[in-house]
């Protein structure tokens, strides 16, 4: 059950897009269709970006989108915001009913 | 509206044991699936068990046969019973919902609800 690997960080200007991508194995990341991407602020609890690699839950605007090739699973933000600057964490379902979370990219608005 | 409040955290000795609650508001405990990620300090997210509504359990490797997962339904309180603590389980522990499949025409896996976090801190 080795993290996921995302980059330690990236950045963009106001309105610029980022990509963050998530990479791991066939064992879960390649293997399953159940990768899902949290933000996460200075000292609050994730929040739920993007779920089943595509998917936005209500209320995520939709400037933010999910893909997926092979071992590797990407979040977009697309027309990059202030208020966009924070961790960002990957999660994918994995063998054996486990999870496995990746080691998280912060993104800096410049 | 759904609310997960955390609590029990504390500072233990190396082998101590602790076990925190969390207290659901908004949803039943026994009829869904409900977990437990912790953070280390300056760390990422680990996903550390899961209860499903039908009874089963997973664990993280890192803690299995450490930590118990369980669940009152009258109090519709979750738990996690920590045994052998050591330095490496000091972390924010965050209980949330989800870690099983939500099955209709299309199945779904998420942790779409999250409590604020409690702190142990395992150290002498």
């Amino acid at each position: 059950q080795s993290a996921l690997t995302q980059p330690r960080s990236v950045s963009g200007s106001p309105g610029q897009s980022v990509t963050i991508s998530c990479t791991g194995t066939s064992s879960d990341v390649g293997g399953y269709n159940y990768v899902s991407w949290y933000q996460q602020h200075p000292g609050k609890a994730p929040k739920l970006m993007i779920y089943d690699v595509t998917k936005r839950p209500s209320g995520v605007p939709d400037r933010f989108s999910g893909s997926k090739s092979g071992n590797t699973a990407s979040l977009t933000i697309s027309g990059l915001q202030a208020e966009d600057e924070a961790d960002y964490y990957c999660c994918s379902f994995a063998d054996s009913n486990s999870y496995v979370f990746g080691t998280g990219t912060g993104v800096t608005v410049l | 509206e759904v609310q997960l409040v955390e609590s029990g955290g504390d500072l233990v000795q190396p082998g101590g044991s602790l076990r925190l609650s969390c207290t659901a508001s908004g949803l039943t405990v026994s009829s869904d699936y409900m977990s437990w990620v912790r953070q280390a300090p300056g760390k990422g997210l680990e996903w550390v068990s899961v209860l499903y509504a039908g009874g089963s359990t997973y664990y993280a490797d890192s803690v299995k046969g450490r930590f118990t997962i369980s669940r009152d339904n009258s109090r519709n309180t979750l738990f996690l019973q920590m045994n052998t603590l050591t330095a490496e389980d000091t972390a924010v522990y965050y209980c949330a919902r989800g870690g099983g499949a939500y099955c209709g025409n299309d199945c779904y896996r998420t942790f779409d609800y999250w409590g604020q976090g409690t702190l142990v801190t395992v150290s002498s």
